[in-house]
């Protein structure tokens, strides 16, 4: 089980917001950036969003990133097809001087 | 264009060694941490190790810690990972990626992956 709590899974018909919440601690979250990432299927993940909210390049603005205390989110706006994905938090652990990832939302497009 | 080009996945026996290698282009590698993620089949990401440009410094994920060894060759512009004392568990796909700016979870880069079976 990961330090960090996601959703298994989230769902969202095509133009709709969806949201997939990351849950930790204040060893983590609560004092370190936030990442996300995106992995389709057959492929290597992707850097969506680094340090809490910024976007890297080439990554269209319907992808947003927020942190609150120990509690991160991302949030999907206009949700399209291509965004059928498994989504993945992640942030340094200064207890466990390590990476952690979250467990992963798979996410549906209805 | 930044490239990785993972190598030396295999299957091995438990118990037995295996050296994964990433060679890096596109980028200065000398000034770039660089780490490993892996992922079992069917499962999720797990950061195993990382190191930084110069290779002074080091890190591992619990599970790996005291069998596993990353290192790096900056003439060669490669990361290495070296396994020892492989269980069923560390079946996975091994990316290497280069961190943004510090060690983990920063990945803007990863490779393609390379296979590692751990099985008699």
């Amino acid at each position: 089980q990961s330090v960090l709590t996601q959703p298994p899974s989230a769902s969202g018909i095509p133009g709709q917001r969806v949201t997939i919440s990351c849950s930790g601690s204040s060893s983590n979250i609560g004092s370190n950036y936030v990442y996300w990432y995106q992995q389709l299927p057959g492929t290597a993940p992707k850097l969506l969003i680094y340090r809490n909210n910024q976007r890297p390049s080439g990554v269209p603005d319907r992808f947003s990133g927020s942190k609150s205390g120990t509690s991160a989110s991302l949030a999907i706006s206009g949700l399209r097809s291509e965004d059928e994905a498994d989504y993945y938090c992640a942030v340094w652990d200064d207890s466990l001087s390590g990476a952690v990832f979250g467990g992963g939302t798979q996410l549906t497009v209805l | 264009e930044v490239q990785l080009l993972e190598s030396g996945g295999d299957l091995v026996q438990p118990g037995g060694s295996l050296r994964l290698s990433c060679a890096a282009s596109g980028f200065t590698f000398s000034s770039n941490a660089m780490s490993w993620v892996r992922q079992a089949p069917g499962k999720g990401l797990e950061w195993v190790s990382g190191t930084s440009g110069s290779g002074g410094s080091t890190y591992y994920a619990d599970s790996v810690k005291g069998r596993f060894t990353i290192s790096r060759d900056n003439s060669k512009n490669t990361l290495y990972l070296q396994m020892n004392s492989l269980r069923a568990e560390d079946t996975a796909v091994y990316y290497c990626a280069k961190d943004m700016y510090n060690i983990g979870p920063d990945f803007e880069y990863w490779g393609q992956g390379t296979l590692v079976t751990v099985s008699s």
